[in-house]
């Protein structure tokens, strides 16, 4: 089955402007989580949505919003972008069966390089 | 916040040598786990080892958890050159629609 894809895979934005992430899970998987990687700070995570709700908000400014569909894919908008967003932006999916552990599985990320 | 700190942070061994690498941990976990990324890419699910499990073993992977130092190790033994890349450890707390909280990452060099 495919896996987790993310587009688009690499991307350059100046300051001040906005970019919108795109990611579709597994087929079957209703759980979307996003994480922003950078070498300084590791894996922070930013979002969960299960069934169109968001579950789950990491430490992260307003400028970061998401949203999920009803055929689970799932969008990340990061507004008014600064230099400090450059990062690599992982999107994961969890099928979360009932008593299922919360095991991820990763998309190849979205680079993104703001100017 | 980081949940899950990783020791060391980069590690070189020869392959065919055994690679042993630590994390440690602050709250009440139900399950840790471990993660590979090779560079600039996603990250691959290795091992899973749950609370009330003391070691796991997969393939090559061995991995132990002890919950009263809050810490945990994963061997890899014989390392091949197709094992660079970083690790990272991987906690899913106690408590509901908890999240994976991950740490640093060690980075893996094995040369051949």
């Amino acid at each position: 089955k495919a896996g987790v894809t993310q587009t688009p895979r690499y991307l350059i934005k100046t300051r001040g402007q906005q970019v919108t992430l795109s990611c579709s899970p597994i087929s079957g998987h209703r759980s979307v989580s996003w994480y922003q990687q950078t070498p300084g700070q590791g894996l922070q995570f930013l979002f969960e949505y299960f069934s169109e709700t968001q579950r789950n908000k990491g430490n992260f400014p307003g400028r970061f919003s998401g949203r999920q569909f009803s055929n689970s894919r799932s969008e990340m908008n990061v507004s008014t972008l600064e230099l400090g967003d450059s990062a690599l932006y992982l999107c994961a999916s969890n099928r979360l069966g009932a008593g299922g552990a919360n095991v991820l599985t990763f998309g190849a990320g979205s680079r993104l390089t703001v100017l | 916040s980081q949940q899950g700190e990783e020791d060391p942070q980069a590690l070189s061994i020869q392959e065919g040598e055994n690679a042993t690498m630590n994390c440690s941990y602050k709250t009440s976990i139900n399950n840790l786990q471990w993660y590979r990324q090779n560079s600039g890419r996603g990250l691959v699910h290795l091992i899973l080892i749950r609370s009330n499990e003391r070691e796991k073993h997969s393939g090559r992977l061995r991995v132990t958890l002890d919950t009263s130092k809050k810490s945990s190790s994963l061997l890899i033994t014989a390392s091949r050159a197709a094992d660079t890349a970083s690790y990272f450890c991987a906690t899913d707390a106690s408590g509901a629609n908890s999240k994976l909280t991950f740490g640093k990452g060690i980075t893996l060099s094995v040369r051949p």
